[in-house]
């Protein structure tokens, strides 16, 4: 089956910093990719939706120059929070669909600002 | 707007005690429903995808069914690995965004 990686796990940065999440495709290329945020207790909410070679579609009430996403190749999308502050703090997950299953999701990243 | 409704919130199971949870759903056309298992601090883990009505798939002690506003999550004789949370999700025809509901977290007890 379709195999989505992840990195990094977890990762602290100080406030006022840039973080870069990346998202990879093992095995299969995924023109479309999916970035979502978790908080506890709490369902996944997507943030955007990654498409190779173009512009990124981002959700209602998403900051895209805030979480800036690039889709340079058929296997890589990554998320950048830019000048990230406390209250980005969450958990951020990737996902992709190989043709002929289900979505399949990244091990998720933890963002923690301090 | 597509909605996806969970229940129960949290569920405790003594193992071997067998029940069901619920997904109620609200969508303009159905593409496809799913369901996902979701570990502490990890990613969603696939487990099924019904795309009509009457519906059924199986995985070992997991089975899922599907009706045109609910979905069901059959779990028979279920044993401590099985706990976690449970997620159902929706994606409407002609959309690539798929929603998820809040989930319902399983606890079984040895």
């Amino acid at each position: 089956g379709a195999v989505v990686s992840q990195h990094p796990s977890w990762v602290i940065c100080k406030s006022g910093t840039s973080v870069k999440i990346e998202c990879r495709s093992l095995d299969f290329q995924a023109t479309t990719m999916f970035w979502y945020r978790q908080f506890p207790k709490q369902s996944l909410m997507l943030m955007a939706t990654s498409n190779e070679g173009s512009k990124a579609t981002y959700e209602q009430g998403v900051e895209k120059d805030k979480f800036l996403i690039n889709h340079a190749s058929l296997t890589l999308s990554t998320l950048t929070v830019t000048s990230a502050h406390p209250e980005d703090s969450s958990f951020y997950i990737c996902s992709a669909r190989e043709a002929g299953y289900g979505y399949t999701f990244g091990s998720g990243t933890r963002l923690t600002v301090v | 707007e597509d909605q996806v409704t969970q229940s129960p919130e949290a569920l405790r199971l003594q193992e071997g005690e067998s029940s069901s949870l619920n997904c109620s759903y609200t969508v303009s056309g159905l593409r496809g429903l799913f369901w996902y298992r979701q570990d502490p601090g990890k990613g969603p883990e696939f487990l099924f995808t019904l795309y009509s009505a009457g519906e059924e798939k199986e995985k070992e002690r997991l089975k899922a069914t599907l009706t045109k506003k609910e979905s069901f999550l059959h779990i028979t004789a279920p044993k401590p690995e099985d706990s976690a949370t449970y997620l159902c999700a929706v994606q409407a025809t002609g959309y690539q965004k798929v929603t998820f509901g809040t989930g319902t977290k399983l606890q079984v007890i040895p």
